[in-house]
């Protein structure tokens, strides 16, 4: 069975303190590792899908990395509007269609 | 990215009446679509995967004959939560996907039944 664990599961920063969230998984086979963002009351919104251990995606202030056991999404000089939980989920062989969650990281960025 | 509504956001309803909503993926067709229930800080629980034209999978432990899925056409899926009673309150998220890796949400609707 698929398994995603996210840590930590709340974290603080002040306005421009970089720091990275994990995300670790145990799957059959990975077919893909997805990041979302999550304001309170909306669907998560889309951030990045990473497929092999090396790969690396960035957006703005966002950049997603990936191992074969766990991945990591950095945040660089955060600001205020970077509020929100960020999930992470995975796709595997053994799963089909399905995303498998983790619990998500609950991010507030203070100024 | 690709945009999925869905309708309505916020519905409240009395105990014992059915409720419907509506998932669209408004600028792509979505050969798969999902349905997603998600309690207070908790993360999304599959509810069922459908695609067009067939039968919807149900997780385990999601009731078929209560939660009613239906996926008519590439561009729209339904879920009918029938006979609702307060325990059935939560916040309901469809997701699509089409022939790409990735799977986008709609933004979610606010079920309250009194």
């Amino acid at each position: 069975e698929d398994q995603v664990t996210q840590s930590p599961e709340a974290l603080r920063l002040q306005e421009g303190e970089s720091s990275s969230l994990n995300c670790s998984y145990t799957v059959s086979g990975l077919r893909g590792l997805f990041w979302y963002r999550q304001d309170p009351g909306k669907g998560p919104e889309f951030l990045f899908t990473l497929y092999s251990a090396g790969e690396e995606k960035e957006k703005e202030r966002l950049k997603a990395t990936l191992t074969k056991k766990e991945s990591f999404l950095h945040i660089t000089a955060p600001k205020p509007e970077d509020s929100a939980t960020y999930l992470c989920a995975v796709r595997s062989t053994g799963g089909g269609n399905k995303l498998t969650f983790g619990t998500g990281t609950q991010l507030k960025v203070e100024l | 990215g690709a945009v999925v509504s869905q309708h309505p956001s916020r519905v409240i309803c009395k105990s014992g009446t059915s409720v419907k909503i509506e998932c669209r993926s408004l600028d792509f067709q979505a050969t798969t679509m999902f349905w997603y229930r998600q309690f207070p800080k908790q993360s999304l629980m599959l509810m069922a995967t459908s695609n067009e034209g067939s039968k919807a999978t149900y997780e385990q432990g999601v009731e078929k004959d209560k939660f009613l899925i239906n996926h008519a056409s590439l561009t729209l899926s339904t879920l009918t939560v029938t006979s609702a009673h307060p325990e059935d309150s939560s916040f309901y998220i469809c997701s699509a996907r089409g022939g790409a890796a990735e799977q986008f949400f709609g933004p979610g609707t606010r079920l309250t039944v009194l």
